[in-house]
């Protein structure tokens, strides 16, 4: 079967680093995505990933390791507004996007 | 109208009534998706469509209805509503269907069977 795990929350301070780890099994592989979600609003799209290595955005970048079906995404300088939901997904051979349950991610002062 | 929308944003229905949810957008995306999110679990794809006049059955497709008609609307019925339909309810839509074709998602339709 598909799976794709991630932690189910993760607690850190503001102006922190956080890295949040899934690791998946799939189908095939057409790219990784991560997606923030906050509290009853709707995912928005943060990265997308193909290729083994790093993509940097501003303070937000993600890591693929294709061999390891492995991922991380990486959030710097933590704001209070970082406070969300933060969903992997895996494109399977189907192009059809398989979702972790989420991380939230909780941001204290 | 910018973007992706939903109707309606909440509904609560009594159990064998027929509902339809409504999903429009407006930035000619060739394909479209229906996601229900429930507590715990990932999003999980019901029904989707890759253009206009096509659609295909996700992963949990029984119950429920779609169709594409034409590029901008993709409803979506449940045709006797039960119980365990309740759940959050988002569209997406997508320029295309693979690769980095990031998926664009509606406000969402909260919907509780009675």
């Amino acid at each position: 079967g598909q799976n794709i795990d991630q932690p189910t929350e993760m607690t850190a301070t503001e102006g922190a680093i956080v890295q949040i780890n899934c690791t998946y099994q799939t189908s095939g592989f057409n790219g990784l995505f991560w997606y923030q979600q906050h509290a009853g609003e709707a995912p928005t799209f943060l990265s997308y990933n193909v290729l083994d290595g790093l993509e940097e955005k501003g303070r937000f970048s993600s890591f693929l390791s294709r061999s390891k079906g492995y991922s991380y995404l990486l959030l710097k300088e933590l704001q209070m507004k970082d406070s969300a939901s933060y969903l992997c997904a895996v494109m399977d051979s189907n192009y059809q996007l398989i979702w972790g349950a989420g991380t939230k991610l909780i941001i204290k002062p | 109208i910018a973007g992706i929308t939903q109707a309606p944003t909440s509904q609560i229905l009594a159990a064998g009534r027929r509902m339809t949810l409504r999903c429009t957008q407006d930035m000619r995306h060739n394909a479209m998706y229906w996601y229900r999110q429930d507590l715990g679990l990932g999003l999980r794809l019901i029904h989707y469509s890759n253009t206009a006049g096509t659609t295909g059955k996700g992963e949990v497709p029984d119950g429920y209805s779609v169709s594409r008609a034409n590029t901008d609307d993709f409803p979506l019925t449940l045709a006797s509503a039960v119980p365990s339909q309740t759940s959050v309810y988002f569209c997406a839509s997508s320029a295309g269907r693979g690769g980095n074709n990031e998926q664009f998602f509606g406000p969402g339709t909260r919907l509780t069977v009675l």
